[in-house]
């Protein structure tokens, strides 16, 4: 079946304008999961959907960070006033559930959104 | 210390080698564990989970010592194929996943 998709591919913006990112999960996974990678850099857990909640949104890098969840599947990224620093691939994957372990809890991942702040 | 470290290398070696990663994992707490792959400018995907009693998938063989605390990846007869940044994953348990900074691979003919 189709995977994870997200929407744009690609982003420029310029800084203090505001962005939003999508992800589509695949269908019947209840955990979604955001990420960002910077360059030559790992990735950073930014925040985690169980259905439509978000139990700790302490990954969020600033308050200009916000996510939300709707009808259990589509999510939105939205960074508010851009900033250079905001500037990485944002990851979005999807897990049939999320806390269960083992097979389950295995995270597929959409091509992500390569976001540039000029 | 970080939650989750990785030898970022990178692994040169030629066609056929046997290699190994090692990952240490800080929270004695976490309970599942992944090994993904990610090549140069795609999303990361599953290699294999880790199980406690270890696993095998064809060439690649995954192992965890919860005593200290790391899990280990080997790639036998390795393939030009197989160049990619290899990536350690934690989860304790909860939802947060934490994800290595990737120990890179160049398989060389």
């Amino acid at each position: 079946g189709a995977g994870v998709s997200q929407s744009p591919s690609n982003k420029v913006t310029e800084k203090g304008k505001d962005v939003e990112l999508r992800c589509d999960p695949i269908s019947g996974h209840t955990a979604l999961y955001w990420y960002r990678q910077s360059l030559g850099q790992g990735l950073e857990f930014l925040i985690y959907f169980q259905g439509n909640s978000a139990p700790d949104k302490s990954g969020l890098p600033s308050d200009r960070f916000s996510a939300e969840r709707t009808g259990g599947s589509v999510s939105t990224l939205t960074i508010q006033r851009t900033q250079q620093e905001d500037s990485a691939v944002y990851l979005c994957a999807s897990s049939l559930e999320g806390l269960a372990g083992g097979i389950r809890d295995t995270q597929y991942f959409g091509p992500g959104t390569r976001l540039t702040v000029l | 210390r970080k939650e989750v470290e990785q030898d970022p290398g990178p692994f040169n070696v030629p066609e056929g080698a046997t290699v190994a990663f090692n990952c240490t994992y800080s929270n004695s707490a976490s309970q599942s564990f992944f090994w993904y792959r990610q090549d140069c400018r795609k999303e990361p995907k599953l290699l294999m989970s880790v199980y406690s009693s270890g696993n095998e998938d064809g060439r690649f063989t995954a192992q965890l010592n919860r005593a200290s605390q790391y899990i280990s990846l080997l790639i036998r007869d390795s393939k030009l194929s197989d160049s990619a940044t290899y990536l350690c994953v934690v989860k304790a348990g909860g939802f947060k996943t934490i994800f290595g900074a990737g120990t890179r691979l160049f398989v060389k003919a």
